[in-house]
């Protein structure tokens, strides 16, 4: 049990096709991460909600349109992606505030995403 | 902008014996966190350990420590008695408040290094 759970652990979808990717956490925590993790690549940061509230949008294509509808889901909702998409899509989250300085992210186990 | 180099793209280490990973980071900043991260073969990014900048101390958890020179902008990890279960990616992360009203933190990754443990 990690604490933050996201489903589906693996999608393959069409490039026409409408999906979604959804992350729960248990934790009690404020704020959620969406990374992407490419082969060769950093984790790229995509969002980033505080609470309910986008504070972060890391210049992702708008076919990748995020969903924060309370402070323990979020969601990654895709349309007319490309193969080049295709990735490991990670959900993330942490305490932020007072008490939390030290509070570090802590990760789900990953939405494998392949775009054909 | 904050950055994160990882130089080593892999290593190996035979068990028991001791393995240094590099990382260094760029910043102008001088309140952050560092961490190493572990993400063995199911994905799953674990928290191996993490830094204070304002604490000179290095940080030690368990065969896991850091060599912190926050002059250098430099975080090595030290595995000690490695094991076959230390075999996985390591991650050297900077964490920095975001620059917005509600001021979330937000995670730079570096690409890695990846560990082999030879039995």
């Amino acid at each position: 049990e990690t604490g933050v759970t996201q489903t589906p652990r693996h999608l393959v979808m069409g490039m026409t096709n409408k999906k979604s990717l959804k992350c729960e956490q248990h934790l009690g925590h404020n704020a959620m991460y969406w990374y992407k993790q490419s082969a060769k690549k950093p984790l790229e940061l995509m969002f980033v909600y505080n609470f309910k509230e986008q504070t972060e949008n890391n210049s992702v294509p708008s076919r990748f349109s995020p969903e924060c509808p309370n402070s323990s889901h979020l969601f990654l909702h895709l349309h007319t992606l490309q193969p080049e998409d295709s990735a490991l899509y990670l959900c993330a989250s942490t305490l932020f505030g007072q008490g939390a300085k030290g509070n570090t992210i802590y990760f789900g186990e990953g939405s494998w995403l392949t775009v054909v | 902008a904050q950055t994160v180099t990882q130089s080593q793209p892999e290593m190996s280490v035979q068990e028991a014996e001791t393995v240094t990973l590099s990382c260094t980071y760029d910043t102008s900043e001088s309140d952050y966190y560092l961490f190493w991260y572990k993400q063995p073969p199911s994905r799953q990014m674990i928290l191996v350990i993490r830094q204070e900048a304002y604490k000179q101390q290095n940080a030690t958890e368990n065969r896991f420590s850091v060599n912190f020179q926050k002059a250098a902008k430099s975080f090595s990890l030290k595995i000690s008695d490695s094991q076959l279960g230390d075999a996985a990616m390591y991650f050297c992360a900077y964490r920095r408040r975001l620059r917005t009203t509600s001021g979330t933190y937000k995670y730079i990754f570096g690409t890695g290094t990846r560990l082999k443990v030879l039995a």
